[in-house]
């Protein structure tokens, strides 16, 4: 069975830009949760998706959004990028993280670089 | 204070050595705990988990949960060079809450 995959790997934008990321889950899972991860912050939740769905959400600003597609791809996009948003950005795909949060299988995330 | 502490390090031991990875957690509800092991450059990869108080034990890894002192602990038997990596806790009440991880543990094991 394939992983997870996120692309792209690595990004580099400017501040004020918009970026998106894609994460396509392992297949047969439903639920997609998004991760950022920072050197000081550690991984903090963004947001989960179910059946296109978001059913949890962290405590990140409204520039931070994203969306799953029936085949359960998902994509989360921010807005007018700033210099703390540089990160990785980790996908999780589980066949649904509610009832088995151990069951989550990690992409190789996106490192984004906001100059 | 955040729902999750966990001590970033770095920690840096002999090889052989056995190693001891803490954390602390305010929130009562959590009934799942987890560890995860990150490789430079990769994902988190689930090592294991422990669902509400007790002890786990899966080769030169032992998980042990105190839900009375809202403690848990990962111990690593005969440590190897290839077990340096970030080690992070999280943890869950489950029913559809999310995950919450601790900032990780950086782990040098020297030859």
């Amino acid at each position: 069975k394939a992983g997870v995959t996120q692309t792209p790997r690595y990004l580099i934008k400017t501040r004020g830009q918009q970026v998106t990321l894609s994460c396509s889950p392992i297949s047969g899972h439903r639920s997609v949760s998004w991760y950022q991860q920072t050197p000081g912050q550690g991984l903090q939740f963004l947001f989960e998706y179910f059946s296109e769905t978001q059913r949890n959400k962290g405590n990140f600003p409204g520039r931070f959004s994203g969306r799953q597609f029936s085949n359960s791809r998902s994509e989360m996009n921010v807005s007018t990028l700033e210099l703390g948003d540089s990160a990785l950005y980790l996908c999780a795909s589980s066949s649904d993280a509610g009832e088995k949060p151990y069951e989550q299988y990690f992409g190789p995330g996106t490192r984004l670089t906001v100059t | 204070q955040k729902e999750v502490e966990q001590d970033p390090g770095p920690l840096s031991v002999p090889e052989g050595a056995i190693v001891s990875l803490n954390c602390t957690y305010s929130n009562s509800a959590f009934q799942y705990f987890m560890w995860y092991r990150q490789y430079s450059r990769k994902g988190p990869e689930l090592l294991m988990y422990t669902y509400s108080s007790g002890n786990k034990e899966d080769g030169r890894f032992t998980a042990q949960v105190d839900k009375s002192s809202k403690y848990i602990s990962l111990f690593i038997r005969d440590s190897q060079p290839s077990d340096s990596a970030t080690y992070l806790c999280a943890m869950s009440a489950g029913g559809g809450f999310k995950t919450i991880f601790g900032a990780g543990t950086r782990l040098f094991v020297k030859a």
